[in-house]
C-alpha cells in the first residue's frame, strides 16, 4: 500500500520570506500523480499544485513550485515570497494513475505559520 | 468555490443515532469520492461512487454505507454512531476515472455526544 510522510508536524516562516515543505512516499509504481493541497482555517481543501510523476520537469505555478526527485521518493513544496494568506495546513497527496481506484492518499498535514 | 456541495455544514447528534450526509458534485463530474478527517486518523479515504456504481472502498466502517444516485449526487449513510465518528467528512468529485484533478466541498462537521 502506498504511504505518504510528512515529518514537519509545523514550520514557521517570515512574511516574504521562502520555505519548503518536505513530503516523501512509498510506492511500488512507476507512474502515478503528486500533489500539495492546503487547508486554511475554513477548512476548505485546496489544490495548490500537482505532479505527474512520468514528468521530469519540476511544477510551478505562480509562488509555488516543487522540488521532485523520484528515485528517491522525495516531493517538496517551496512558497517564495511568503504570504499571509499562506499560513494553513498543507497537505501532501499521491494518487496512483491507473487500476483500481483513483482514491487520494494523504500525508497527515503540516501547520505553517506566517510571521507578519 | 470548487463547485462541490455538502449539506448540511454541522451536524450535532447523539450517540446510537443515524445521520445522512449529502454531496452535490460539479456539474458533469461522474466521480464522488468521501473523505473524513480526525485528529487521529487524518484524512482517509472511504469510499468512490463512479457514475452511479461503487468503484473502490477504503476504511470505511460497516455501520458506514453511501450510494450515487441517478442524478450524480451522493449520501453518506452513518449509522450507529459513536463518539469516535466525530469528525469532518468531505466529499471531492471528479470529471472521469482519468482525471486526476478532484475539487473538494466544504466539508461537513459532525460531532457525537
Amino acid at each position: 500500500a502506498q504511504t505518504v510522510t510528512q515529518s514537519q508536524p509545523e514550520m514557521s516562516v517570515q512574511e516574504a520570506e521562502t520555505v519548503t515543505l518536505s513530503c516523501t512516499y512509498d510506492t511500488s509504481e512507476s507512474d502515478y500523480y503528486l500533489f500539495w493541497y492546503k487547508q486554511p482555517p475554513s477548512r476548505q481543501m485546496i489544490l495548490v499544485i500537482r505532479q505527474e510523476a512520468y514528468k521530469q520537469q519540476n511544477a510551478t505555478e505562480n509562488r509555488f513550485s516543487v522540488n521532485f526527485q523520484k528515485a528517491a521518493k522525495s516531493f517538496s513544496l517551496k512558497i517564495s515570497d511568503s504570504q499571509l494568506g499562506d499560513a494553513a495546513m498543507y497537505f501532501c497527496a499521491y494518487r496512483r494513475t491507473q487500476g483500481g481506484s483513483e482514491k487520494l492518499v494523504f500525508g497527515k498535514g503540516t501547520k505553517l505559520t506566517v510571521n507578519p | 468555490d470548487s463547485g462541490v456541495t455538502q449539506t448540511p455544514k454541522h451536524l450535532i447528534t447523539a450517540t446510537g443515532q443515524r445521520v445522512t450526509l449529502r454531496c452535490s458534485p460539479r456539474s458533469g463530474d461522474l466521480s464522488v469520492y468521501w473523505y473524513q478527517q480526525s485528529l487521529d486518523q487524518g484524512l482517509q479515504f472511504l469510499i468512490q461512487y463512479y457514475n452511479g456504481e461503487e468503484r473502490a472502498k477504503g476504511n470505511i466502517l460497516e455501520r458506514f454505507s453511501a450510494q450515487q444516485f441517478p442524478d450524480l449526487h451522493s449520501e453518506l449513510n452513518l449509522s450507529s454512531l459513536e463518539l469516535g465518528d466525530s469528525a469532518l467528512y468531505f466529499c471531492a468529485s471528479s470529471v472521469g476515472l482519468a482525471t486526476y484533478e478532484q475539487y473538494f466541498g466544504p466539508g461537513t462537521r459532525l460531532t457525537v455526544t
